[in-house]
């Protein structure tokens, strides 16, 4: 079974911090994403990368970047966090294709005060 | 830019019973997918339908497609208290890496 393990399942920052979260996969996947999920908003893509080192904004980029050094690593990095990215931060994997599903970690609940 | 729509936002039946969901989308798709999410938990993929494709089933699951109407279904027979989740319908346009998900359905099936 493919593996996606998110580094924090809860986690309380302040306003201000950088925060880092991380995501590792265990299956060679090529393309990995990170979703922020908001009640009433459904799950919105904020980066994604189809390769180590490629990457491409979401639709919600803003107040984000992302490092993809190795394949099976994909961090999401808040500069500078603040109160409104308190949400739940879901990260993806799939293999290459256009038939291929998304594998999803069990997210990280981030709260920022 | 929200996608997928699903309808209704959410449903509550008994254990046995069918359910329903209905997912609508506004562009041109190369397939639509269907994910699972329990409470506080990951999405898990369910089944995908690609766009020459009309119908499919994968155990209890039984999904339709109508490109026409650009609209999808995911039908649950005989639920059963563990299927109760929020569904979500997911397209992906042409060759694009992205999938859009919908707001999804919470379901409840009561024992």
């Amino acid at each position: 079974d493919v593996k996606v393990t998110q580094s924090s399942r809860y986690l309380v920052k302040r306003t201000g911090e950088k925060v880092f979260l991380e995501c590792v996969q265990d299956m060679d996947h090529e393309n990995m994403f990170w979703y922020r999920q908001d009640p009433g908003l459904g799950l919105r893509l904020i980066y994604f990368s189809y390769d180590v080192k490629m990457k491409e904004k979401g639709d919600i980029p803003e107040g984000y970047s992302v490092s993809r050094e190795k394949k099976e690593r994909f961090s999401l990095i808040l500069e500078s966090a603040s109160t409104n990215q308190t949400s739940m931060y879901l990260c993806a994997s799939r293999t290459q294709g256009q038939g291929q599903p998304q594998h999803f970690g069990d997210g990280t609940r981030l709260s920022i005060l | 830019s929200q996608q997928g729509e699903e309808d209704p936002q959410a449903l509550s039946i008994q254990e046995g019973e069918n359910a329903t969901m209905n997912c609508s989308y506004k562009t041109s798709i190369n397939n639509l997918q269907w994910y699972r999410q329990n409470s506080g938990r990951g999405l898990v993929h369910l089944i995908l339908i690609r766009s020459n494709e009309r119908e499919k089933h994968s155990g209890r699951l039984r999904v339709t497609l109508d490109t026409s109407k650009k609209s999808s279904s995911l039908l649950i027979t005989a639920s059963r208290a563990a299927d109760t989740a929020s569904y979500f319908c997911a397209t992906m346009e042409g060759s694009n890496y992205k999938l859009t998900f919908g707001k999804g359905t919470l379901l409840t099936v009561n024992p």
